[in-house]
């Protein structure tokens, strides 16, 4: 079984600032897919970005990117420019094949984030 | 695209009784389901994976007697907590992995459903 880690509980930021989010995970396979969602108080989980863990290229969303260091489990997210609507809780899923074409996620523990008008 | 809904949103019964929540993906066809159970301030742990036309996969410690899930169709899978007491109390939500035209690799989630079982 998958275990991930989000070491931070909680993180504020500055609204037009920056903020990294991190998150390590273990997995014995080679070839999956890690993911950010958030959810917000309305509950809704939200996807925020996609990674492939065979492609090198760090993916991108308008102003959220990941850092994915595949040798080292790592797969840290970044908001740039910091909006209010960005508040909330963020949950780490990298994912794992459970056959049939299909993808299990595992979810870490997640990290409120607020941000500070 | 991909939207997927869940109804009701909240339900509240009475300790006994069963309750249905109906999971739908409204513009595409999810071969596969995935239904989690979130308590307050904690993570989504994954219950059992619905697949259309089979028996659902439950995750170790989920009661599969207790937590009936069916998947009729490619649009619908349904969780009906059978004879709920309080402690399944709980925020349920589900997810449909994406469609053939998108991202298959993907699971939508729902809004999510509050149970509360006096």
């Amino acid at each position: 079984a998958q275990t991930v880690t989000q070491s931070q509980p909680e993180m504020s930021v500055q609204e037009a600032e920056t903020v990294t989010l991190s998150c390590t995970y273990d997995t014995s396979e080679s070839d999956y897919y890690l993911f950010w969602y958030k959810q917000p108080p309305s509950r809704q989980m939200i996807l925020v970005i996609r990674q492939e863990a065979y492609k090198q290229q760090n993916a991108t969303e308008n102003r959220f990117s990941v850092n994915f260091q595949k040798a080292a489990k790592s797969f840290s997210l970044k908001i740039s420019d910091s909006q209010l609507g960005d508040a909330a809780m963020y949950f780490c899923a990298p994912s794992s094949y459970s056959g049939a074409g299909s993808y299990q996620l595992t979810f870490g523990k997640g990290t409120k984030l607020s941000v500070i008008p | 695209g991909a939207v997927v809904s869940q109804h009701p949103s909240w339900v509240i019964c009475k300790s006994g009784t069963s309750v249905k929540i109906e999971c739908r993906s409204l513009d595409f066809q999810a071969t596969t389901m995935f239904w989690y159970r979130q308590f307050p301030k904690q993570s989504l742990m994954l219950m059992a994976t619905s697949n259309e036309g089979s028996k659902a996969t439950y995750e170790q410690g989920v009661e599969k007697d207790k937590f009936l899930i069916n998947h009729a169709s490619l649009t619908l899978s349904t969780l009906t907590v059978t004879s709920a007491h309080p402690e399944d109390s709980s925020f349920y939500i589900c997810s449909a992995r994406g469609p053939q035209w998108g991202r298959a690799d993907t699971q939508y989630f729902g809004p999510g459903t509050r149970l509360t079982v006096l």
